[in-house]
């Protein structure tokens, strides 16, 4: 089956504690993506890839860190998570960059106390 | 910044009634998506339309692009209960081909 994966699914942790989402997708897409999604303000872009070893800044990339060794694994990285990251993040992947139909992972609700 | 608005935020109408979400921009976009999600989960893609003033149906959902690709809107005629979810329009910039900005999305619920 065609999807995006993503865990965990569910994390509460504390200030300063180093953590790691993960992201794999099982459809060869080019183009990887991170989201974070808060009360009114829609889905923000932290990270995107448009392939291996090609990374660039979303629009609110500040405390966090991505890599893209392999084409199917994007994790996303918070070296020293803070509460104003406690949100609900959505990695995604494409096809194709423009216009491509992004298929979402089930999401990962972060807690940082 | 390139923002994309949405409008309503929020809306709750009864089963039957039409209903229009606006998507609108002052940068142009070489696509626009609309997205609908559901509680839980992540975003589904519903429509991508890619050329000004192209419009694309769905059953009962019609999607617009503007002419001049800075706006988009979704019609809904004779919603239904399972229409309730939120709406999200998404796009990438001309000028920036390869982010992808999302709208605020509009939360809809339709009354039985």
């Amino acid at each position: 089956e065609a999807q995006v994966t993503q865990n965990p699914r569910y994390l509460i942790t504390v200030t300063g504690k180093k953590l790691t989402v993960t992201c794999s997708q099982n459809m060869n897409h080019e183009y990887m993506s991170w989201y974070r999604q808060d009360p009114g303000l829609g889905l923000r872009q932290i990270y995107y890839s448009m392939n291996v070893e090609v990374t660039d800044k979303g629009d609110v990339p500040e405390g966090y860190k991505v890599s893209r060794k392999e084409k199917r694994n994007f994790p996303l990285i918070l070296e020293s998570p803070s509460p104003n990251q406690t949100s609900l993040y959505f990695c995604a992947s494409s096809i194709r960059t423009r216009g491509g139909e992004q298929f979402f992972g089930p999401g990962t609700r972060l807690t940082v106390l | 910044t390139q923002l994309l608005e949405q409008s309503p935020q929020f809306l709750s109408i009864q089963e039957g009634e039409n209903l229009t979400v606006y998507c609108n921009s002052s940068s142009v976009f070489s696509s626009l998506q609309w997205y609908r999600q559901e509680p839980g989960e992540g975003p589904v893609l519903l429509v991508t339309v890619v050329t000004g003033g192209e419009v694309k149906k769905l059953k009962r959902l019609t999607f617009q692009f503007g002419d001049a690709r800075k706006d988009s809107s979704l019609h809904i005629t004779a919603a239904q209960p399972g229409d309730t979810g939120l709406y999200l329009c998404a796009g990438s910039p001309s000028s920036s081909a390869s982010k992808i900005i999302f709208g605020s999305g509009t939360r809809l619920s339709i009354r039985p």
